[in-house]
């Protein structure tokens, strides 16, 4: 499974987009980018998945590069709740639990 | 629908003791998996069940073991405790193998 590297912390402000970035240079054709987040005191929340395609839902997009060796988290408007661990993990979406979740980014959301 | 539950929350062992784990799955959901998180660590797959089968292993000793009932309620367990083996237990269930996984709280877990 591909390893994934996203940057420790990251900082927004209230109302205001945030883009959280994922490198997975090493991503098979087969494998697919997992977003999870994680709020404190809490498991991890599933947030969005994608294979080639960009993806929306009702919490955030997902912006993958044409290469498939990195994407981006998009959430459109961070609120105080956004304020989480974000984990990037790629790999197959089929049997295969062997996800390595890395340390995710830590964001925090000002008022 | 009731999320995924997690018994008990909190526990504290000593070295050398075992430790059972619980986990209850949503409603439906028959595939259930089990991580470890520590601070240096971040999350570490330790197995998946799928109706009561194992499917997927992890890289951790034989100590850690598990199993899943035919409710597709999962135990996790852990023999001959070591200080290392403190960390918060997650547990994530799933309609099917593969598929959108929902957490449960954890168990945090200390060893003394």
């Amino acid at each position: 499974d591909a390893k994934t590297t996203q940057p420790n912390s990251m900082e927004s402000n209230e109302e205001e987009p945030v883009h959280l970035p994922c490198n997975h240079s090493t991503i098979s054709g087969t494998d697919y980018i997992h977003w999870y987040r994680q709020l404190p005191s809490q498991g991890p929340e599933y947030v969005i998945h994608g294979l080639t395609s960009n993806v929306n839902n009702r919490m955030a997009s997902l912006a993958i590069a044409e290469d498939r060796k990195s994407s981006t988290l998009i959430l459109h408007r961070a609120t105080l709740r956004d304020a989480a661990v974000y984990y990037c993990i790629s790999g197959n979406a089929g049997n295969n639990r062997k996800l390595i979740w890395g340390l995710g980014t830590s964001l925090a959301v000002n008022p | 629908k009731a999320g995924v539950t997690q018994t008990p929350r909190y526990l504290i062992k000593t070295r050398g003791q075992q430790v059972t784990l619980s986990c209850s799955p949503i409603s439906g959901h028959r595939s259930v998996s089990w991580y470890q998180q520590t601070p240096g660590q971040g999350l570490q797959f330790l197995f998946e069940y799928f109706s009561e089968t194992q499917r997927n292993k992890g890289n951790f000793p034989g100590r850690f073991s598990g199993r899943q009932f035919s409710n597709s309620r999962s135990e996790m367990n852990v023999s001959t405790l070591e200080l290392g083996d403190s960390a918060l237990y997650l547990c994530a269930s799933s309609q099917t193998s593969g598929g959108e996984q929902f957490f449960g709280p954890g168990t945090r877990l200390t060893v003394l």
